[in-house]
């Protein structure tokens, strides 16, 4: 079936520590992908997309994410985590061609320890 | 530039209430989503408006659910008779064209007692 998979429910990590967030989706074709953070009683605030080209792509405050194909993964990282990066993250994905709505993946609550 | 507002912030409401909220997209934006939140269920498409086409509803839950987008511009979605189960966060988004980048509003926390 297809879907967006965000393995990790919750995550915490200490301030100033790397930061890994995992999603694989399962499609037919490669889709396009996002990464959305939604602060305690905030919106979603988009912090990167990747439709195609580069593999790597640069986001806002500092995160990035990688397209694997071979794994048919989008992993976001930030390299060191800030206290004020605690929030949901989210997964996301269009299928090209058959409908523009976002399909999400269920989330990763971040926790940043002092 | 102004973002995507959405109101009232909070609902809250009596079960087999009408309700109706409401969504200003991003000025210029021809695509317009919403979305539901809600703790058993996640971040949902619900429905969905692109300039003069016939919107895509298939992702609403049921006939108590619909919504209209007048001028191509302000978007409101109607539930019927509410029920407990409806209660959740209602997100609005747009983008500039379909299959572009979606911005997303704050929100309609709804509560059906």
């Amino acid at each position: 079936a297809q879907s967006v998979t965000q393995p990790d429910i919750h995550i915490t990590v200490s301030e100033g520590a790397s930061l890994e967030l995992r999603c694989n989706y399962s499609y037919g074709a490669t889709p396009y992908l996002f990464w959305y953070v939604q602060s305690p009683g905030q919106g979603l605030q988009l912090l990167l997309k990747y439709f195609s080209g580069d593999t790597l792509v640069q986001g806002i405050k500092g995160f990035e994410a990688e397209f694997k194909r071979s794994q048919s993964s989008f992993n976001l990282r930030k390299p060191s985590v800030h206290w004020s990066d605690a929030a949901e993250y989210f997964c996301a994905v269009v299928l090209k061609g058959s409908g523009d709505k976002l399909t999400f993946g269920t989330g990763t609550r971040l926790a940043v320890r002092p | 530039g102004a973002g995507v507002s959405q109101s009232p912030s909070n609902k809250v409401t009596e079960k087999g209430k009408d309700v109706e909220l409401r969504c200003d997209p991003i000025s210029g934006h021809t695509a317009l989503y919403w979305y539901r939140q809600s703790l058993g269920q996640g971040l949902e498409f619900l429905i969905y408006f692109q300039g003069n086409s016939a919107p895509d509803k298939s992702g609403l839950p049921s006939d108590r659910f619909s919504a209209e987008r007048t001028g191509g511009s302000v978007s409101t979605l109607t539930i019927q008779r509410t029920q407990q189960e409806d209660s959740a966060v209602y997100l609005c988004a747009s983008s500039y064209d379909r299959e572009d980048t979606q911005y997303f509003g704050p929100g309609t926390r709804l509560t059906v007692l």
